[in-house]
């Protein structure tokens, strides 16, 4: 039973850099052909994709953020990750990490989320 | 990509049916069958509920059930249960090959 885990600080300063972590217990990251995503939700609001990467490095981002965003992986690890640059109070967040199959827009897998607070 | 369009709120009495509209454009839900739908009680992450516009996810009651015309996909929940409170989202790949979710709808049972 795949297994998914979000981890990194809770509260990044405006301007600075967000940087989160997904470790992938229970198989491997390169088994199967599986994606691997970021998707976010402010307080009370939608869900929103952020981007995902496959294990060969190959990624693919949301146009409206694309320019702050780089995802990465570490086979190594077992993880993945999201770093979004120039953040403000709009990137306040639940952040998921989800598995995505095929890449086609179908996320079995979630984490549990992290909450992201953007403040000085 | 603009967001796909569903109904902030639908409600029903147990028992009944309900159904959550998805609404997008000739580029997303009209031309692919990628439509997936999850349910998201308040605080927990989302849970896929529907894959592929109609197919259900081992574990999923046959209850929950899932359909596409044209540009519109929808969430059908029949005999419904106190249980199925939630928010639902619906998703579609889309002509830019990324996803792009719906606002939501919460589910109300009466």
């Amino acid at each position: 039973q795949v297994q998914l885990q979000e981890s990194g600080p809770g509260l990044v300063k405006p301007s600075q850099t967000l940087s989160l972590t997904c470790t992938v217990s229970g198989g491997s990251i390169s088994s199967g052909s599986y994606y691997w995503s970021w998707i976010r939700q402010p307080a009370g609001k939608g869900l929103e994709w952020i981007g995902r990467i496959y294990t060969s490095g190959s990624t693919n981002y949301n146009p409206s953020l694309k320019s702050r965003v780089t995802i990465s992986v570490d086979t190594s690890k077992n993880q993945f990750s999201l770093k979004l640059s120039s953040v403000t109070a709009a990137d306040t967040a639940v952040y998921y990490c989800a598995r995505d199959y095929g890449g086609n827009s179908l996320w079995d897998v979630w984490g549990q989320g992290t909450t992201v607070t953007v403040s000085s | 990509q603009s967001a796909l369009t569903q109904p902030p709120s639908v409600s029903g009495s147990p028992g009944q049916s309900v159904t959550i509209s998805c609404t997008g454009t000739s580029s997303d839900v009209g031309s692919y069958n990628r439509v997936s739908w999850y349910q998201q009680p308040p605080g927990t992450a989302p849970k896929l509920m529907i894959y592929e516009v109609s197919n259900r996810p081992s574990g999923v009651p046959d209850r929950f059930s899932g359909s596409k015309s044209g540009n519109t996909a929808s969430l059908t929940i029949s005999g419904l249960q106190a249980e199925d409170e939630a928010d639902y989202y619906c998703s579609s790949y889309t002509s830019s090959s990324t996803p792009v979710f719906g606002g939501g709808t919460k589910l109300t049972v009466l």
